[in-house]
């Protein structure tokens, strides 16, 4: 079983302040997304990484994927207290991409 | 909007009853989809793939006599969860591909067993 080790798993910062969450994996994933989700509520999809050494933007935040297709980080600059939530990063390997391997993920607060 | 549906967002039931819970695809066709499992505090399990027009897999250690999955159409997927006991308290959450790589989730279905 492949394992996403996300970190740090609680987050806690002041607005305006940046932020990077990690995930790393012995494993090579095809493809890895980025989900936000709130209490009582589905994963949301913010975005999905391809290609070794992709990086992607989305506002205030950066998207990444690590050369080897084995890690991913989520940068957000100047965080808000909008930003506050759950952040998960799922895996997906050879052509299964709905069978998602999840990070244990990172529950971040933005105090105003 | 929201891409998948779920229904109902929120069922209790008596231990030993089943329930039924529904994932649609809303305006495209999904001949896959996924069942994940999320108890409190912790991340989504993958659970098992629902097949439209054969069986669903499952992944290891997940019973498939007690969570009964029927991909009934192009749309709809359903999870029963059968006898139901409280230790099958969690949060299900389906997925469909809707773009090649992309899964899309349902907003979930709360289940509590009393």
């Amino acid at each position: 079983t492949q394992l996403l080790e996300q970190s740090p798993q609680f987050l806690s910062i002041q607005e305006g302040e940046n932020l990077t969450v990690y995930c790393n994996s012995s494993s090579v994933f095809s493809s890895l997304q980025w989900y936000r989700q709130e209490p009582g509520e589905g994963p949301v999809l913010l975005v999905t990484v391809v290609t070794g050494g992709e990086v992607k933007k989305l506002k205030r935040l950066t998207f990444q994927f690590g050369d080897a297709r084995k890690d991913s980080s989520l940068h957000i600059t100047a965080a808000q207290p909008g930003d506050t939530g759950l952040y998960l990063c799922a895996g997906a390997r050879g052509t299964s991409y709905g069978k998602l391997t999840f990070g244990q993920g990172t529950i971040l607060t933005v105090h105003p | 909007g929201a891409v998948v549906s779920q229904h109902p967002s929120r069922v209790i039931c008596k231990s030993g009853t089943s329930v039924k819970i529904e994932c649609r695809s809303l305006d495209f066709q999904a001949t896959t989809m996924f069942w994940y499992r999320q108890f409190p505090k912790q991340s989504l399990m993958l659970m098992a793939t629902s097949n439209e027009g054969s069986k669903a897999t499952y992944e290891q250690g997940v019973e498939k006599d007690k969570f009964l999955i029927n991909h009934a159409s192009l749309t709809l997927s359903t999870l029963t969860v059968t006898s139901a006991h409280p230790e099958d308290s969690s949060f299900y959450i389906c997925s469909a591909p809707l773009a090649g790589f992309e899964q899309y989730f349902g907003p979930g279905t709360r289940l509590t067993v009393t």
